[in-house]
Formats: structure tokens, sequence, C-alpha cells
């Protein structure tokens, strides 16, 4: 089946330790975006890559760093700078065409 | 500032009768616009859309209105189930294809039996 997958579901973290989030593709879709959701916020834009070996900065960039080595894959790294990375992490795709993305399960990092 | 307002936090119906849920937007360049359905700890999943060309879009129990001049798109349920009790998210979009979603912050719809 055609999807995006996210590991793990649940990640602890320690302060001052980065942390990758895995997020894989194969819908082919050349889009790929993360998002973070807050309780009671919307979704935020961290990173998106519309094509491989490119990346753009979104909203909340700060304290995160992203690569797009594969067009399946676009992995997030949650760095010790960024001051509050307790959240649930989304991870979308889309084909270039199209405006729709879809969304995979989420990753919720808890740093302790 | 908020390009994607949903005002409503929450919202209560009862089993069987209508949902609306009510999204307003300020950017006038916005050209398409979507609804996601949420369930906690899981990922959105795509609901229904609509383009700027449009005023209405149907999809089953589901139907999105435009109101282009007064920036305002709504989602009719009808009739609404328990299963329908999930947070809804408004997005846009200015249509450069591959760019990221605006997302409203969302409401929460419970249905009762």
């Amino acid at each position: 089946d055609g999807g995006i997958t996210q590991s793990p579901k649940y990640l602890f973290r320690k302060e001052g330790q980065n942390v990758t989030l895995s997020c894989e593709q194969n819908l082919n879709h050349d889009a790929m975006y993360w998002y973070r959701q807050d309780p009671g916020q919307g979704l935020r834009l961290i990173y998106y890559s519309q094509i491989v070996n490119d990346f753009q900065k979104g909203d909340i960039a700060e304290g995160y760093s992203v690569s797009r080595e594969k067009k399946e894959s676009f992995p997030l790294t949650v760095t010790s700078a960024q001051k509050n990375p307790t959240a649930f992490y989304l991870c979308a795709s889309s084909k270039l065409d199209t405006d729709t993305q879809y969304f995979g399960p989420g990753t919720r990092l808890t740093v302790l | 500032d908020q390009q994607v307002k949903q005002n409503s936090p929450s919202l209560s119906v009862q089993e069987g009768r209508i949902s609306i849920l009510n999204c307003d937007y300020t950017n006038s360049m916005f050209d398409y616009f979507l609804w996601y359905k949420k369930y906690p700890a899981e990922g959105p999943t795509f609901l229904i859309s609509i383009s700027s060309i449009k005023d209405k879009n149907e999809d089953g129990r589901f139907t999105v209105f435009l109101n282009k001049s007064a920036k305002h798109l709504s989602l009719h349920i009808v009739p609404s189930q328990p299963g329908d009790s999930a947070v809804y998210f408004c997005a846009a979009s200015a249509h450069q294809a591959g760019t990221a979603l605006i997302f409203g912050k969302g409401t929460t719809l419970s249905v009762s039996s």
C-alpha cells in the first residue's frame, strides 16, 4: 500500500541531545513537508522540500535541520538549539502539480 | 498575524443533525482551500477541497462552501455521526505548487448520540 510512514511513534529525549525523526513515502511525491503541532495550535511549517537535495525554511525552522538525499525520505533533526522541542511532529507529501498534502501518522517527541 | 482563522474552538452537535464548521482568511491571494480531519495522536486526513473558481464542492456527507467576497468558507456535514467527532482544520494555499499550506488552529467537533 502507498503511504507515508513516520518512526518512531513516540520518542523521548534528554535535554541537550539531538534526535532525528524519520519520514518515508512511497507515493512518488516530489514535495515533502515537516509540521509541528502544539496543543490548541494549528500546524506550523518547519521545513519543506520540492526536489531532492533542495529544501526551504518554514515559519519555525530555528533549532531544526533536514536533508533530502532521496525522493522517498525527508528526515528531520531536532537539535539541542530548539528551545521547546516537546511537540507532535507531522510529515506530509504532495505532488508538485497539486496543493493537496497527505500526512503521516506523526511522532510525539517528549524532552525529559 | 493569522492568515487562516477558525474562530470557534469547539462545536457540539447531535447525531443526525447538521454540523457547520467555519473558516475565515485574510490573504486575497489564496485560491485553493482544504479541510482536514484529525483524531488525537494521528496525522490529519484530507477530507475535501475547493478551488476559488467554484463556490461549492460536495462529496457524500461533506460539502464545502466558499464565499470569496467575504473571504469565508464553511464545511457542512450532513447528517453528523459520532465517528465525525474529531478536530477539523481549514487550510489555504496560494496555489504555488509544492509550497506549504497555511492552517487554522482547528475546531473540535463533538457529535453525541
